[in-house]
């Protein structure tokens, strides 16, 4: 069946240093999501790519889409303590089914 | 605020038990989830609910038994539960039916502990 890899499991960073988490899926994916859930928290949508290639920014975070729709990253630039939470990315087959999720890259980042 | 909400946030309970959680959403979406949330696993998707019916249960064991009684609420209910059942129970909902192609809300979570 579909599978979502995630790396690395965990990462942490000084303060003002660069993040990146990878996603990978096994097969061609219609669209993937990023989330990012808070200690103690829930899961909160961040966005979702469709496109092949696709790159989006929000603030210091970038989101890339691969070429081939089978694997994306997640790029914080300069990370604050408030980025700290676990990322997940959650990946959608074929039209129709349910999104799988990765198991997440855990940052923790120390001033 | 998500517009999710779960009750209870935390349930201890035996194996014997039996026991509901519940969930409401007040986004006006059409589909609805139960994800499993265990330590060092992705999240598990457990059952889909869209308009009401349900359209994907990913074999998960006759002891969790799901209600979706209007397209606002959602339940699990539970019996005869096992200590590897302890996890964090997340609800949510998207606007459309088709689960994977919408954004999804999630709930706080019911933290479960089965003794």
């Amino acid at each position: 069946g579909q599978q979502v890899m995630q790396i690395p499991q965990y990462q942490h960073v000084q303060e003002g240093e660069d993040f990146t988490t990878y996603c990978n899926s096994s097969t061609t994916l219609s669209n993937i999501q990023w989330y990012k859930q808070r200690p103690g928290g829930h899961p909160v949508f961040l966005i979702q790519l469709v496109k092949s290639g696709e790159v989006k920014k929000q603030k210091r975070l970038t989101f890339q889409f691969g070429e081939a729709k089978k694997n994306s990253s997640l790029h914080i630039t300069a990370t604050q303590t408030t980025d700290v939470g676990t990322y997940f990315c959650a990946g959608r087959g074929q039209a129709g089914t349910a999104l799988i999720f990765g198991k997440g890259t855990t940052l923790s980042v120390s001033s | 605020e998500t517009g999710v909400t779960q009750t209870p946030r935390h349930l201890v309970m035996g194996m014997t038990n039996k026991k509901s959680l519940k969930c409401e959403q007040h986004l006006g979406h059409n589909a609805m989830y139960w994800y499993k949330q265990s330590a060092k696993k992705p999240l598990e998707l457990m059952f889909v609910y869209s308009l009401e019916e349900r359209v994907e249960n990913n074999s998960v064991p006759s002891r969790f038994s799901p209600e979706c009684p209007n397209s606002s609420h959602l339940f699990l209910h539970l019996h005869t539960l096992q200590p590897e059942d302890s996890a964090l129970y997340l609800c949510a909902s998207s606007q459309g039916p088709s689960g994977g192609a919408y954004e999804q809300f999630f709930g706080p979570g019911t933290r479960l502990t089965v003794l």
